[in-house]
């Protein structure tokens, strides 16, 4: 079982839909959780961290289950500028690295 | 600029060879990162410094891959007598502190394997 799997997708979604993204990950030990965005050739980038009890940042929502080892991410309202791939990462059982899931691929059309 | 410089951009060479890539990190990291990316994957870990020594390497592939941080500031990874398969993106950050955070990335060093 791969440390971090997400449905690779892509996601093709009009201007304001709600998409979500699902992610599990094998490492029960795991204490750090994030979305991070990557657009098309260019490097990673932060999105936002995952907590236990659920936070949002404007129109991204992340969700965290430790019973089953699972992170969402919710975006409402969508956007063209959301159009990019979207990693989900969690830290290795050492504490030392990220480790980065494949990438959900959303498109966002007018 | 005050982010991650990974030097060269591009690389292409011939099966055989040897490469080096540098990375310079943000002023005052002391975590930094070596990951791989390949086309339609993730970023797949390869080696983690915390200072100048190598605190994670368990991500390096074989023992081609080398990398080092004399000073704990700019970083070199090396790779001897590349293989096709070395074609990827190579990727390097850096962070404030071990672990969690935010990792910053440089745009990254493509190298091409001929």
């Amino acid at each position: 079982r791969k440390e971090v799997e997400q449905d690779p997708g892509p996601f093709n979604v009009p201007e304001g839909a709600t998409v979500a993204f699902n992610c599990t990950y094998s490492n029960s030990a795991s204490q750090s959780f994030f979305w991070y965005r990557q657009d098309c050739r260019k490097e990673p980038k932060l999105l936002m961290s995952v907590y236990s009890s659920g936070n949002e940042d404007g129109r991204f929502t992340a969700q965290l289950n430790r019973v089953s080892q699972y992170i969402s991410l919710l975006i409402r309202d969508s956007k063209l500028s959301d159009s990019a791939t979207y990693l989900c990462v969690v830290d290795n059982q050492a504490g030392t690295a990220l480790i980065f899931g494949k990438g959900t691929t959303l498109s966002v059309s007018s | 600029g005050a982010g991650v410089s990974q030097t060269p951009s591009n690389k292409v060479t011939e099966k055989g060879k040897y490469v080096e890539l540098r990375c310079d990190p943000i002023s005052g990291h002391t975590a930094l990162y070596w990951y791989r990316q390949s086309l339609g994957q993730g970023p797949e870990f390869l080696i983690y410094f915390q200072g100048t020594g190598a605190a994670d390497d368990s991500g390096l592939p074989n023992d081609r891959f080398f990398a080092v941080r004399p000073e704990g500031s700019v970083s070199t990874l090396k790779i001897q007598r590349t293989e096709r398969g070395d074609s990827a993106v190579y990727l390097c950050a850096s962070s404030l502190k071990l672990g969690t955070g935010e990792l910053f990335f440089g745009e990254g060093s493509r190298l091409t394997v001929l």
